[in-house]
């Protein structure tokens, strides 16, 4: 089945430390996006990617790192630079045709700093 | 950037109850979409549906783009509809999704 995987489900963070979180697609998609959520709030946009070798930023980006080497992948580090990391990250993923416009996502990466 | 507003907020329905959702946008977008997040926090894509009506099952979508919102209607609802429903919405460029802006939901809560 076709689908998108992130990895950890749930991660620890300590003060200083860089995390990275793993998204993985398999739907052939060539737009990827990282969302944040926080408690009782909507998503917002982290960074996107269009293409390989190529993204953005989007609204909330600073404190944060992305590549995208591969199609399948879009990592995210967390730095130590983002000064309140504790949240939901999201990842997801969308296609070019019509039929494939709609976002899929993945089931979410926990982050807490201890 | 483009702002968008839900409501309500949150909704407490009884099993076999009707509702309906609401969602603004303050300006124009050619790519609007619906979701539902489940308790444990899994997004499901409902609609992509950037003007007109679309069905699946229980659930329908309408967007009137000229008037920049989009309602969805839940009809006969269950338990396991319960969760925070999001409308989304964004530009297209050059045939590429844009940003897609999201709300701030509305929570919705079906009880037995």
């Amino acid at each position: 089945d076709g689908g998108i995987t992130q990895s950890p489900k749930y991660l620890f963070r300590k003060e200083g430390q860089n995390v990275t979180l793993s998204c993985e697609q398999n739907l052939n998609h060539d737009a990827m996006y990282w969302y944040r959520q926080d408690p009782g709030q909507g998503l917002r946009l982290i960074y996107y990617s269009q293409i390989v070798n190529d993204f953005q930023k989007g609204d909330i980006a600073e404190g944060y790192s992305v590549s995208r080497e591969k199609k399948e992948s879009f990592p995210l580090t967390v730095t130590s630079a983002q000064k309140n990391p504790t949240a939901f990250y999201l990842c997801a993923s969308s296609g070019s045709d019509r039929v494939d416009y709609g976002y899929t996502f993945g089931s979410g990466t926990r982050l807490t700093v201890v | 950037g483009i702002q968008v507003e839900q409501s309500p907020p949150d909704l407490i329905l009884q099993e076999g109850a009707n509702s309906t959702l609401r969602c603004n946008f303050s300006d124009s977008v050619n790519n609007l979409q619906w979701f539902h997040q489940n308790p444990w926090g899994q997004l499901i894509n409902l609609f992509y549906i950037p003007s007109g009506t679309k069905q699946n099952g229980r659930l329908s979508a309408t967007t009137v783009a000229t008037e920049r919102y989009s309602l969805l209607y839940i009809s006969s609802s269950q338990t396991t509809d319960s969760g925070v429903y999001f409308c989304a919405g964004g530009p297209f460029y050059g045939g590429s999704q844009g940003n897609l802006i999201f709300g701030k939901g509305t929570k919705l809560s079906v009880k037995p």
